[in-house]
C-alpha cells in the first residue's frame, strides 16, 4: 500500500523561501509523474507543476520564475522550493501522484499548510 | 491555459437523492477530465478518471459522463458520508487545472 508523506516549514515571512518534503512508502518515486498542487483557504485547487520519469520538471506558467521541483530517488523523496513568497502563496501544499495516460492524482500527501506573514 | 468551470457552486439535497454537477472546459480535452472530492481537511480523493472509468474501491453510485467540452458527475442515491465538495481537473495539457469546486450541502 502506497503511503505520501510530507513535512516543511508552515510559516515563514515574505520574501522567504518556502521548501517541502514529500516522501513515498510502499512503492518507487521513479516509475511515476509527481506533482505538487495547493489550495489557497476556501478556495480550489491550483497546480504547480511537476516531475516525470526522466526528472525532468515541468511548471505553472504563473510559477515558474520562482519554483523548482526536484527528487532523490535514492531516498524516494520528491520536494518543492518556492521563493520569493508573498502572502498570496499561503496555502495548504499537497504532492500527488500522476498515473496512467489520464495523468490522475491518485495518491496525495497529508497537505501542510504554509502561512506566509510577517 | 485551460479554463474549467463548474456549476453550481454549492447545492443542496438530501439523503438518498440523484444530484449531478457539471463542469465545462474552455476548449476540447476530449475525456482527459477526472473527478475528485474533498472533505474539510483532507487531501482530495479521486472517483473518476477518463470521464467515466470509476477508480477502484469507489462506490458504484458514482458515475461520470461526457466528452469534449463538458462533462457531468452524478450520485445516484446520495449518502450522509457524500456531503464534501467535489472537483473536476483536466489532464489533457498542462498547467492542469481544477474546477473552483462544487459543494454539496444536506
Amino acid at each position: 500500500q502506497v503511503q505520501v508523506q510530507q513535512w516543511g516549514a508552515g510559516l515563514l515571512k515574505p520574501s522567504e523561501t518556502l521548501s517541502l518534503t514529500c516522501a513515498v512508502y510502499g512503492g518507487s518515486l521513479s516509475n511515476y509523474y509527481w506533482s505538487w498542487i495547493r489550495q489557497p483557504p476556501g478556495r480550489g485547487l491550483e497546480w504547480i507543476g511537476e516531475i516525470n520519469l526522466s526528472g525532468r520538471s515541468d511548471y505553472n506558467p504563473s510559477l515558474r520564475s520562482r519554483v523548482t521541483i526536484s527528487e532523490d530517488t535514492s531516498k524516494n523523496q520528491l520536494s518543492l522550493k518556492l521563493s520569493a513568497l508573498t502572502a498570496a502563496d499561503t496555502a495548504v501544499y499537497y504532492c500527488a501522484r500522476g498515473v496512467g495516460w489520464t495523468q490522475r492524482f491518485d495518491y496525495w500527501g497529508q497537505g501542510t499548510l504554509v502561512t506566509v506573514s510577517s | 491555459d485551460i479554463q474549467m468551470t463548474q456549476s453550481p457552486s454549492s447545492l443542496s439535497a438530501s439523503v438518498g437523492d440523484r444530484v449531478t454537477i457539471t463542469c465545462r472546459a474552455s476548449q476540447n480535452i476530449n475525456n482527459y477530465l477526472n473527478w475528485y472530492q474533498q472533505k474539510p481537511g483532507k487531501a482530495p480523493k479521486l472517483l473518476i478518471y477518463a470521464a467515466s472509468s470509476l477508480q477502484s474501491g469507489v462506490p458504484s453510485r458514482f458515475s461520470g459522463s461526457g466528452s469534449g467540452t463538458d462533462f457531468t458527475l452524478t450520485i445516484s442515491s446520495l449518502q450522509p458520508e457524500d456531503f464534501a465538495t467535489y472537483c473536476c481537473q483536466q489532464s489533457f495539457r498542462t498547467p492542469y487545472s481544477f474546477g473552483q469546486g462544487t459543494r454539496l450541502e444536506i
